[in-house]
């Protein structure tokens, strides 16, 4: 595709509600990140992906979020049981390169997730 | 603790001169350094990277210098335009991306 897209690009949650985000990367790409980026703030890393595999989660801020990309294309970052504190834009980015330098990330629109 | 820091969370410049963006990193592993721009509402767009074997990058108006030793980088547009306005965030790579808090620039006609 053209560029990394993010669905749905708002959701607004009650407390308590299972939310799941998606991202459709750049195709070809073999690394896909997520990040979450809090208002006013820069985007701090939640989890890796190489191909299929998650090579990193050490980012993720409870076990309530999850994250999967089974066949190694389209991602989804699940959230369980919300919390207001999980409000934020969700960015997820992929790059062309498995890891190493000059691997530039390339990133979606986000998600803005507005718990109530 | 923060390893990477945009100490100046905003920055005014007119248009025609030069804006001059900084970034301080603390973390001596980073071997790779981008700096996005973001408009509202959309996503971080790449701008330019420098690799940490060299000390400049130049692409167009944007010019990228790194100061190792300093643990410093900079970001130079010139000349600066209207459509430049923008937050823009340095970010240093040890695989995963470290951001910086942004500096959200004005350029002033």
């Amino acid at each position: 595709g053209a560029g990394v897209s993010q669905s749905p690009r708002y959701k607004v949650a009650k407390r308590g509600q299972d939310v799941a985000l998606r991202c459709d990367p750049i195709s070809g790409h073999v690394s896909l990140f997520w990040y979450q980026q809090a208002l006013g703030q820069g985007p701090e890393f939640l989890t890796y992906f190489q191909n299929e595999a998650q090579l990193d989660k050490s980012g993720l801020p409870s076990d309530r979020f999850f994250a999967e990309r089974p066949e190694g294309s389209v991602s989804t970052l699940k959230i369980q049981r919300t919390q207001q504190e999980d409000s934020a834009v969700y960015l997820c980015a992929s790059s062309s390169l498995a890891g190493g330098v000059g691997d530039t990330q390339y990133f979606g629109p986000g998600t803005r997730l507005t718990v109530l | 603790d923060q390893q990477v820091k945009q100490n100046s969370p905003s920055l005014s410049v007119q248009e025609g001169r030069i804006s001059i963006l900084n970034c301080d990193y603390t973390n001596s592993m980073f071997d790779y350094f981008l700096w996005y721009k973001k408009y509202p509402a959309e996503g971080p767009t790449f701008l330019i990277s420098i690799s940490s074997i060299k000390d400049k990058n130049e692409d167009g108006r944007f010019t990228v210098f790194l100061n190792k030793s300093a643990k410093h980088l900079s970001l130079h547009i010139v000349p600066s335009q209207p459509g430049d306005s923008a937050v823009y965030f340095c970010a240093a790579s040890a695989q995963k991306l470290v951001f910086g808090q942004g500096t959200r620039l004005t350029i002033n006609p």
